[in-house]
Formats: structure tokens, C-alpha cells, sequence
């Protein structure tokens, strides 16, 4: 099992262009979630999916967009970057919300010029 | 959302026991306590948690005060390999609970050879 898949790995762009983060997971896991960290930084939740077909606001959702494509699909969308979102960006996913455990991508570093 | 505090960082030699402590004195009753560590350059990955009593498991050991306003992840043979930022995180069980991970400043931990 590959686990928690993100593409790409890394990134630069220009202030006002757009972009979609990808992930996927293999182990058949209703929830998942987009996590921001920026450097010496804890990591902040941006948008979650509990379950396919439903998608919820976290604590920084402002410039981003989320779609669940699927069960295994969580895509983040940044439509006019801006140098703000340069960070890392984390996919997780578990097995329902709530108490279980998460399961984290390797991170997508993101550069915006 | 309790909130927690923990060291910036500490250090530990090599084959050592590490002690890494957590306060979290605003914890509700039904919240469990989750740690997860981020070794450089990587996703977070999950520890341990428990709710009132010592929990073991094959990473480590974690101990809860019996007030539960503070615990101690322990590791008990500190490798280099156990270097990393480790959170603990207090999460609220059940339904009502997005999953959503209140990630801190967390310990950074560096150990020694």
C-alpha cells in the first residue's frame, strides 16, 4: 500500500496563477483533510472531508478550494496565488472523523513568487 | 479546544530513555491525548494516545497524571532515527468531532550519537 499520495512535490509559482495539490489514498478511508505549515510552524487544518460528497471549512480556508472527486480523491485548488500560501502543504486521511488516527502525505512544498 | 504546552525543544544521547513532557491543565474529561512526531522533511506520523491510564505500544510508552492535566511521552532507547518534532495534541472522541488536529509549536527532540 502506497498510503497517502501527493502530487507534486514541489512547485513555484507567480503571484495570481492557479493551482491544484492532489492526493490519494489507498486504504479506503472516508475522511480526509488539507493541512497547511508554514516554517518553525504547527500545522493548520484548511479544508476536511468527512465522508465522500461532503466537504467542510477549517481554520485558514480563505483563497483555497477543495473537491472530493471520489472516495480515494482530495483535491486543494488555490486560485490566484498569492505569496501568503507559500508553505508546505499536508493531505491526511482516516478511517471515519473524530478520535482516529491520521495518516499524513509527504507534503507538497509550494513557493509563490 | 484545550491547549498545550510543551518544551521547544530538549535532547537526549543515543540508547537513552527521553521523557517529553506535555501540559494540557484545560483538557475536558472526554478529550483523549494523541501524540504524533514529523521527522524532518516528512508528513506527521501518529505516536501513541490514551484516555486516564498508561498506554504501551511498540514506539512508545505514554503516562497520563492522574488529574490528566499533564503526560509524558516516553521513548525508552532514544536512536537517531527518533529525532524529529513530537506534538501531543488533545482530541475530543466521538461524533461531534470533525478530527480536526490542533498541531502546537511541539518538541523538537534531537538526539546524540
Amino acid at each position: 500500500n502506497a498510503g497517502v499520495t501527493q502530487t507534486p512535490k514541489f512547485q513555484v509559482l507567480k503571484t495570481g496563477q492557479s493551482m491544484t495539490l492532489q492526493c490519494a489514498q489507498d486504504m479506503n478511508h472516508n475522511s480526509m483533510y488539507w493541512y497547511r505549515q508554514d516554517p518553525g510552524m504547527g500545522l493548520r487544518l484548511i479544508y476536511y472531508s468527512a465522508s465522500e460528497g461532503t466537504t467542510d471549512k477549517g481554520e485558514v480556508p480563505n483563497g483555497y478550494n477543495v473537491s472530493r472527486l471520489n472516495k480515494r480523491e482530495f483535491s486543494l485548488r488555490l486560485e490566484s496565488a498569492a505569496p501568503s500560501q507559500t508553505s508546505v502543504y499536508f493531505c491526511a486521511s482516516s478511517e471515519w472523523g473524530g478520535s482516529e488516527t491520521q495518516y499524513f502525505g509527504p507534503g507538497t512544498r509550494l513557493l509563490v513568487l | 479546544d484545550a491547549k498545550t504546552t510543551q518544551p521547544n525543544s530538549m535532547e537526549s544521547n543515543e540508547e537513552e530513555p527521553v521523557h517529553l513532557p506535555c501540559n494540557h491543565s484545560t483538557i475536558s474529561g472526554t478529550d483523549y491525548i494523541h501524540w504524533y512526531r514529523q521527522l524532518p522533511s516528512q508528513g506527521p506520523e501518529y505516536v501513541i494516545h490514551g484516555l486516564t491510564s498508561n498506554v504501551n505500544n511498540r514506539m512508545a510508552s505514554l503516562a497520563i497524571a492522574e488529574d490528566r492535566k499533564s503526560s509524558t511521552l516516553i521513548l525508552h532507547r532514544a536512536t537517531l532515527r527518533d529525532a524529529a518534532v513530537y506534538y501531543c495534541i488533545p482530541q475530543r472522541h466521538g461524533s461531534s468531532n470533525t478530527g480536526k488536529l490542533i498541531f502546537g509549536q511541539g518538541t523538537t527532540l534531537q538526539v546524540k550519537p
